[in-house]
């Protein structure tokens, strides 16, 4: 089955600096990548996707990159705010037989921005 | 439109006990996905419906686990009997899947804290 890896699993920055996330993916059908941010004690919830035709994909300050031949995608954060500090994770969703519709998550990066 | 709805959103049971979590998706979703969230394992995927029909259950941690989806409004997790290693959050989600086209956006609910002393 797919397996997801994800580092760092903490990361703490500076209000105002980039943050950088990455992801390798194990199932080279997958074709669905989607990034969710969850804070302290509610739901995760999906910031940015992308899917595998693309390559790149941003949305004002969050983009996310995938390189298909490496399997491997990473969300960047400009001009972070502490309102971005929450726990990110990543996931792959399967293309074929059992894993079709099967997103797989990382293990999550603890992002913590400090003003 | 309510979002996937769950409950109940707090739990607190003693070791042995039955407990059953109930989830009702985003009408019109046609998948529904079962997780367990803890710090240790992160979010695992536990069982997933497709029409509700279940797809994969690999994720189950044993027989004393089981779900059920009696139609698309409305799926259940069971536990019997609970341990304290059962302890965590359950969130149920659901997205809308079609043939075999790429999936749409997975949400979730708020989720079910259980805490099985």
């Amino acid at each position: 089955g797919e397996n997801v890896e994800q580092h760092p699993s903490t990361l703490s920055v500076q209000e105002g600096d980039s943050a950088v996330i990455k992801c390798t993916y194990s199932d080279s059908a997958s074709n669905y990548f989607p990034w969710y941010k969850q804070e302290l004690g509610k739901r995760p919830q999906l910031i940015i996707d992308i899917r595998s035709n693309v390559g790149e994909k941003k949305d004002q300050r969050i983009a996310v990159t995938l390189n298909k031949t490496a399997k491997h995608f990473s969300l960047h954060i400009t001009e972070t705010q502490p309102e971005d500090s929450a726990v990110y994770f990543c996931a792959a969703r399967g293309a074929g037989g059992t894993s079709y519709g099967k997103l797989t998550f990382g293990q999550g990066t603890i992002l913590t921005v400090h003003p | 439109d309510a979002g996937v709805i769950q409950s109940p959103r707090h739990e607190v049971t003693e070791m042995g006990q039955e407990v059953t979590l109930r989830c009702k998706p985003i009408s019109g979703h046609n998948s529904l996905f079962w997780y367990r969230q803890t710090m240790m394992r992160g979010l695992e995927l536990l069982i997933y419906f497709n029409n509700n029909v279940p797809i994969d259950d690999s994720g189950m941690p044993e027989d004393r686990f089981s779900a059920k989806m009696p139609n698309a409004s409305f799926s259940t997790l069971k536990i019997q009997p609970s341990e304290p290693r059962d302890s965590a959050v359950y969130f149920c989600a659901s997205s809308r899947t079609s043939g075999r086209a790429v999936t749409g956006e997975l949400f979730f609910g708020e989720g079910s804290r259980l805490t099985v002393l």
